[in-house]
């Protein structure tokens, strides 16, 4: 059964960081491109971030220079580390599978950020 | 970047009876390599998205039947044949054809 799990999450200050994990079982990890989707409280989805198989990582307007997207294949991890936080950041952020290309299959139960001195 | 736009916003529906959301994109979403990866999304109040439809007619596994996607180019469709109890949620279409992909902006299905 492939299962995503998001941990890392919680309450960090204005210009703070934070790492956040996506630890994958049921599937091999290397084989697939990895998404981070985040959703603001009480508000839509969002596409943030995705590393491919080979490590090559695309992000969006609004993270990019703040946000860097890892993996471990070793560890069938993928990361998000968050730098230079906002308020705007707070969400809950998803991790999600792309498995058939161009499909974001399985996704985890989220993690909530909060930005907030 | 891809706009997509749905419709309605919210769709007030009767157990049994059929329901359908629509989304457009702002270009084609036709990917360089034949395919269009449109998909559809459900979120279940509390709980994480999950994948319906991708390609925009495919059923993703343990999807009932009653789902059903259709459309092309820019123009798609998401039909419910008889809506059930546990079809309430917010109903999300996901482009993922162009980077950065995009989503719309969400259609909250309930019962009248």
């Amino acid at each position: 059964e492939v299962q995503l799990l998001e941990s890392g999450g919680g309450l960090v200050q204005p210009g703070g960081s934070l790492r956040l994990s996506c630890t994958a079982s049921g599937f091999t990890l290397s084989a697939y491109a990895m998404n981070w989707v985040r959703q603001a409280p009480g508000k839509g989805l969002e596409w943030v971030s995705v590393i491919d198989e080979n490590g090559s990582a695309v992000y969006a307007d609004s993270v990019r220079g703040r946000f860097s997207i890892s993996r471990d294949n070793s560890k069938s991890t993928v990361y998000l580390q968050m730098n230079s936080l906002r308020a705007d950041d707070t969400a809950v952020y998803y991790c999600a599978r792309e498995g058939t290309p161009g499909t974001a299959d399985y996704w985890g139960q989220g993690n909530l950020v909060t930005v907030s001195s | 970047d891809i706009v997509m736009t749905q419709t309605p916003l919210s769709s007030p529906v009767t157990l049994g009876q059929p329901a359908s959301i629509s989304c457009r994109s702002s270009q084609s979403l036709v990917h360089r390599d034949g395919n269009t990866y449109l998909s559809w999304l459900q979120q279940r109040p509390g709980q994480p998205p999950r994948l319906l439809i991708y390609k925009i007619s495919n059923r993703f596994s343990g999807v009932p039947d009653r789902f059903s996607g259709s459309g092309a180019g820019t123009d798609f469709t998401l039909k419910i044949s008889r809506v059930e109890a546990e079809d309430v949620g917010v109903y999300y279409c996901m482009q993922l054809t162009q980077f950065p992909y995009t989503f719309g902006q969400g259609t909250r299905l309930e019962i009248k």
